[in-house]
């Protein structure tokens, strides 16, 4: 089926321990997203991709990579997770830069301990 | 900085009522406002949006009022129903030829509708 799925939903890691987030869309969207999402804050926009190879920081792009060697997939790694990177994670797509009528995944909850 | 937020964080309606929720900016740069609708466990879904030059747009039982000179933004959803539970998101956007990428997002309403 036409969507965006992220895996795992659910994830528990140690601090200091590497850690790749998926993110997968069938729409064939030029523009890829990754938020997270904390109490008190709402979503926070952390990398986003304007097509395949080509990344840009967001918001709170610290301690986080992104690649995108294909249009469909932009995978958000946490080189070395700490505590405060302990929280809901969100892929989204759209056709617009800007991220208008973006389309998002499900999220995956990240626990670092 | 410039942010987005939202006057009241939890709203309780009765089914069937009417209800708004209501957004202030502060970014007089951004051009485009979007609500998100997001239940549990769930991502956010798009609602509704509205671009700068209108105050006023129309969907299905939901409606988006922009007022530009006091920079508030509102959503009201008609005869609401169980399914309308959910924390409601504004966010903003400036223009694709103006500068950043991506949506900037308020804090959130939760709406909870009560039989």
């Amino acid at each position: 089926d036409a969507g965006i799925t992220q895996s795992p939903r659910y994830k528990i890691t140690e601090t200091g321990r590497q850690v790749t987030l998926m993110c997968h869309q069938t729409w064939s969207h030029s523009y890829m997203f990754w938020y997270r999402q904390d109490l008190g804050h709402g979503l926070r926009l952390i990398y986003y991709s304007a097509a395949a190879d080509i990344t840009d920081k967001g918001e709170v792009p610290d301690g986080y990579v992104v690649s995108r060697s294909k249009t469909e997939n932009f995978p958000l790694t946490l080189e070395s997770a700490t505590r405060s990177q302990t929280s809901v994670y969100f892929c989204a797509s759209s056709e617009s830069r800007s991220g208008s009528e973006a389309f998002f995944g499900q999220g995956t909850r990240l626990t670092v301990v | 900085g410039e942010n987005v937020g939202l006057h009241l964080p939890t709203l309780s309606v009765q089914e069937g009522d009417n209800s708004i929720i209501n957004c202030a900016y502060s970014n007089s740069a951004s051009d485009y406002f979007i609500w998100y609708k997001q239940e549990s466990g769930k991502g956010p879904q798009f609602i509704i949006d509205i671009r700068s030059n209108m105050d006023k747009r129309q969907g299905q039982r939901v409606t988006v009022l922009l007022n530009k000179t006091v920079k508030h933004l509102s959503l009201q959803i008609a005869a609401t129903q169980p399914g309308d539970s959910a924390v409601y998101f504004c966010a903003e956007s400036v223009d694709p030829g103006g500068g950043a990428d991506g949506l900037t997002f308020g804090k959130g309403t939760h709406l909870i509708i009560q039989p």
